[in-house]
């Protein structure tokens, strides 16, 4: 079946500019997460949802990050004004409520702010 | 102290030996674990979950010390494919909580 799907894969930007990062989870699944991944770092987690629960905003490192879930299906993680810093891989997850609560990751969006 | 460690390595290895890594983990109150594998630009994907009585997936043995609070991957016979970054994963609790993730163990096998 069909896996995470995320939009654009590549995004070049200017600085100050704002971003729209787009997540497809896989049908189904009732969790989406939001992780970045800077070179050669770990995995840093932004912000997750659970179904219909207000989502887990801790990770977001600023105001200028938001994320939102429309119909409990696709996300968007929105950047405003963006910095350098905030070149990355963007990677969406999302997991269903049975098993051992795997993540299947998509992708990824690579950004890079000039 | 980070809540997950790795040794980031990189790990040269001849084709045909035994690798192992290890991981320690600082919440004692992580519930799950598992071995993630992430190939070079590539997204991460799940390579085996670790269970309390230890695990084997063919080539692979995950093993578990909650005493000790650590991880550990057994990689047997390396083939050249098995290159990639290993990360360490775990849970605090259950139910769909984000996963934390080590940061990675870099893993080259040598023809």
């Amino acid at each position: 079946g069909a896996g995470v799907s995320q939009s654009p894969s590549n995004k070049v930007t200017e600085k100050g500019k704002d971003v729209e990062l787009r997540c497809d989870p896989i049908s189904g699944h009732t969790a989406l997460y939001w992780y970045r991944q800077s070179l050669g770092q770990g995995l840093e987690f932004l912000i997750y949802f659970q179904g219909n629960s207000a989502p887990d905003k801790s990770g977001l490192p600023s105001d200028r990050f938001s994320a939102e879930r429309t119909g409990g299906s696709v996300s968007t993680l929105t950047i405003q004004r963006t910095q350098q810093e905030d070149s990355a891989v963007y990677l969406c997850a999302s997991s269903s409520r049975t098993g051992l609560y795997e993540q299947y990751f998509g992708p990824g969006t690579r950004l890079t702010v000039t | 102290r980070k809540e997950v460690e790795q040794d980031p390595g990189p790990f040269n290895v001849p084709e045909g030996a035994t690798v192992a890594f290890n991981c320690t983990y600082s919440n004692s109150a992580s519930q799950s674990f598992f071995w993630y594998r992430q190939d070079c630009r590539k997204e991460p994907k799940l390579l085996m979950s670790v269970y309390s009585s230890g695990n084997e997936d063919g080539r692979f043995t995950a093993q578990l010390n909650r005493a000790s609070q650590y991880i550990s991957l057994l990689i047997r016979d390396s083939k050249l494919s098995d290159s990639a970054t290993y990360l360490c994963v775990v849970k605090s609790f259950n139910g769909n909580t984000p996963l934390v993730f080590g940061k990675g163990t870099r893993l080259s096998v040598i023809a």
